[in-house]
């Protein structure tokens, strides 16, 4: 079983819509969670990070954490076509200071394909 | 502000040749990772440098090396390629050690024939 699981989709959405993107996780020691954002033949983009549970909000984008469930979100408001995407969660440990160890782990990433 | 500069893009290489591979963190940054990432299994963790010195390792054999420099650029060394190595090579740096913000290049397309 993968540490981080992430529904490859594709997910197909219309112009306008809000999209849910999720991940769960089975390491319970993982502190810091990152969604990137991926375009054909390009290198991850960073989106969002959140540490430990709680909401993130940054424009049209609003990242989740329930530590408690293991599980995290990124949702998108009024999607654009040039959201479409690969977009991956990643997640690494910490300790209580605040201070992030090395190796990113990742979802699989789903493919979102944002419509006219 | 330029970003995190790989050389080459891309490279087609043939089984039991060898490989290294060229990453320019951001200016200021000091930590550089690198990942391999395929269709199959995705983006893995290869290791982690910060000030020279390798941090952390994924679980890769030893035909994967990597050093990093004093101006924190990095290399990582492919040697006696597979067909199995055939992926995006990708780069990410980050100020301090650990990945909170990590920011990644544009890869290395390597093809193995």
């Amino acid at each position: 079983q993968k540490e981080v699981e992430q529904d490859p989709g594709p997910l197909s959405v219309p112009e306008g819509a809000i999209v849910s993107l999720n991940c769960t996780y089975s390491n319970s020691a993982f502190q810091y969670f990152m969604w990137y954002r991926q375009y054909s033949r390009k290198g991850p983009e960073l989106l969002m990070y959140t540490y430990s549970s709680g909401n993130k909000e940054d424009g049209r984008f609003t990242a989740q954490v329930d530590k408690s469930s293991k599980y995290i979100s990124l949702f998108i408001r009024d999607s654009q076509p040039s959201d479409s995407a690969t977009y991956l969660c990643a997640m690494t440990r910490g300790n209580a200071g605040g201070t992030s160890y090395g190796k990113l782990t990742f979802g699989q990433g789903t493919i979102l394909t944002v419509h006219p | 502000k330029a970003g995190v500069t790989q050389t080459p893009r891309y490279l087609i290489k043939t089984r039991g040749q060898q490989v290294t591979l060229s990453c320019s963190p951001i200016s200021g940054h000091r930590s550089v990772s690198w990942y391999q990432q395929t269709p199959g299994q995705g983006l893995q963790f290869l290791f982690e440098y910060f000030s020279e010195t390798q941090r952390n390792k994924g679980n890769f054999p030893g035909r994967f090396s990597g050093r990093q420099f004093s101006n924190s650029r990095s290399e990582m060394n492919v040697s006696t390629l597979e067909l199995g190595d055939s992926a995006l090579y990708l780069c990410a740096s980050s100020f301090g050690q650990g990945n909170t913000e990590a920011f990644f290049g544009q890869g290395t397309r390597l093809t193995v024939v």
